[in-house]
């Protein structure tokens, strides 16, 4: 099955600085790949998805390249805000037919200071 | 206006007392997963349902079961709870490959 790796497993920067998190995926099927933000104690919620049709897709600060030959995908975020410290999950979906389940990787506390 | 509604937000239980989780969505999608997390983990696949199918995880325990009566609602069944069982419960609905929506979670504690 697929496998999803995440690094770094937390994260601190300053307020205004950018913060980058990376991963890998093992099914070179696998072609969606969303990031989730999860709040202490609340839902994860989706902040931006790529598909393998695309190498770079971007919504304010927020950006994600993708990489399909090395089988890598990463999160940027630019001029961080305190209220963007939370828990960043990245996923992979392997695209065989009617497997649309999320393999997630564990998480990168991101702690912004201000 | 939640779209994907998980009831109760707390659940205690037990140890080996049966109990049931229950998810509803507002938004007819045809796809709907039960995910268990644990502190400081991955939220970890345990089942899906698309549309009446059920997709089973090879490594989900036997003590875990789902019901999808229809479209809207889906539950989960801890047939006899162990304190491993202990996390929080996620439901999550999707249409096919489209992102997921996530309900607020249920808590369980196993007592």
């Amino acid at each position: 099955g697929e496998n999803v790796e995440q690094h770094p497993s937390t994260l601190s920067v300053q307020e205004g600085d950018s913060a980058v998190i990376k991963c890998t995926y093992s099914d070179s099927a696998s072609n969606y790949f969303p990031w989730y933000k999860q709040e202490l104690g609340k839902r994860p919620q989706l902040i931006i998805d790529i598909r393998s049709n695309v190498g770079e897709k971007k919504d304010q600060r927020i950006a994600v390249t993708l990489n399909k030959t090395a089988k890598h995908f990463s999160l940027h975020i630019t001029e961080t805000q305190p209220e963007d410290s939370a828990v960043y999950f990245c996923a992979a979906s392997p695209a065989s037919g009617s497997n649309y389940k999320l393999t997630f990787g564990k998480g990168t506390l991101l702690t912004v200071n201000p | 206006d939640a779209m994907v509604i998980q009831n109760p937000r707390y659940q205690v239980t037990q140890f080996g007392k049966p109990v049931t989780l229950s998810c509803s969505q507002t938004l007819n999608h045809n796809v709907m997963y039960w995910y268990q997390q644990k502190s400081s983990q991955a939220p970890k696949l345990l089942f899906h349902y698309y549309d009446k199918d059920f997709n089973n995880e090879a490594d989900t325990p036997d003590n875990f079961q789902s019901r999808r009566p229809n479209t809207s609602f889906c539950f989960l069944d801890i047939r006899s709870p162990g304190l491993g069982d202990a996390a929080m419960y996620l439901c999550a609905t999707s249409r096919d490959r489209g992102g997921y929506t996530f309900g607020s979670g249920t808590r369980l504690t196993v007592v």
